[in-house]
């Protein structure tokens, strides 16, 4: 059983296109994360979020607390965005779970 | 540059040996995280270490171990080492007074460890 899921697995799209990626989970969480990893394996934390919506740049990190589920959109996506972006939740049990990921490619 | 530092980058060793990765987080910061990255399994919380004391721990197998000192930085120390231990380890550290729930993290580049 995993305690996140994310969809899609894979994801290709079109420079300029709106793209979306989902996350649930079915703990108790603190907060839920969204990180990056590129392809040399670094990992970049994007948004640390526990209500509500943030905006960075063309990201944007939405959380439904009540139903548990979150939403990563990337607007007028570029080829730079191409990535594996990574759900995970600080549980309130103090643990710290990962989705599998969503491998991103970006079209020029 | 996320500002943490994980020595050594790559490591090729032998099954049934023993390794150590070192951490040193950013300037300031007295949490440190540890993670396992594997491809069949994914990133999967170790440790959590909070100026000095152990946290929290995740699925931490017993032939693993780790601490930090006080000048902050992190060892991972990896015994009786097997095949599927091959993986990227990597850490992160966050300011921490809020502990693993609701700090940001920053990671390190990672060590990537083979084991034939």
């Amino acid at each position: 059983k995993n305690e996140v899921e994310q969809s899609p697995q894979n994801l290709t799209a079109q420079e300029g296109e709106f793209i979306t990626i989902n996350c649930s989970y079915s703990v108790g969480i603190s907060a839920l994360h969204w990180l990056q990893q590129h392809p040399g394996g670094g990992i970049v934390s994007l948004f640390m979020l526990s209500s509500g919506k943030k905006k960075h740049g063309r990201l944007i990190a939405t959380i439904n607390i009540q139903e548990k589920h979150s939403s990563l959109h990337i607007t007028a996506s570029h080829p730079r965005d191409s990535a594996v972006y990574i759900c995970a939740v600080s549980s309130t049990g103090n643990q710290f779970y990962f989705g599998t990921g969503t491998s991103l490619t970006v079209i020029p | 540059d996320s500002g943490v530092t994980q020595t050594p980058k790559h490591l090729i060793t032998a099954t049934g040996q023993r390794v150590t990765l070192r951490c040193s987080p950013r300037s300031g910061d007295l949490s440190v995280y540890w993670y396992q990255q594997s491809l069949d399994q994914g990133l999967q919380f170790l440790i959590h270490y909070y100026n000095g004391e152990e946290r929290a721990k995740g699925n931490i197998l017993e032939r693993f171990s780790a601490q930090q000192f006080p000048d902050l930085h992190s060892e991972l120390n990896l015994s009786s080492l097997e095949l599927g231990d091959s993986a990227l380890y990597f850490c992160a550290s966050s300011f921490g007074l809020a502990g693993i729930r609701t700090d940001t993290q920053y990671f390190g580049p990672g060590t990537r460890l083979t084991v034939l």
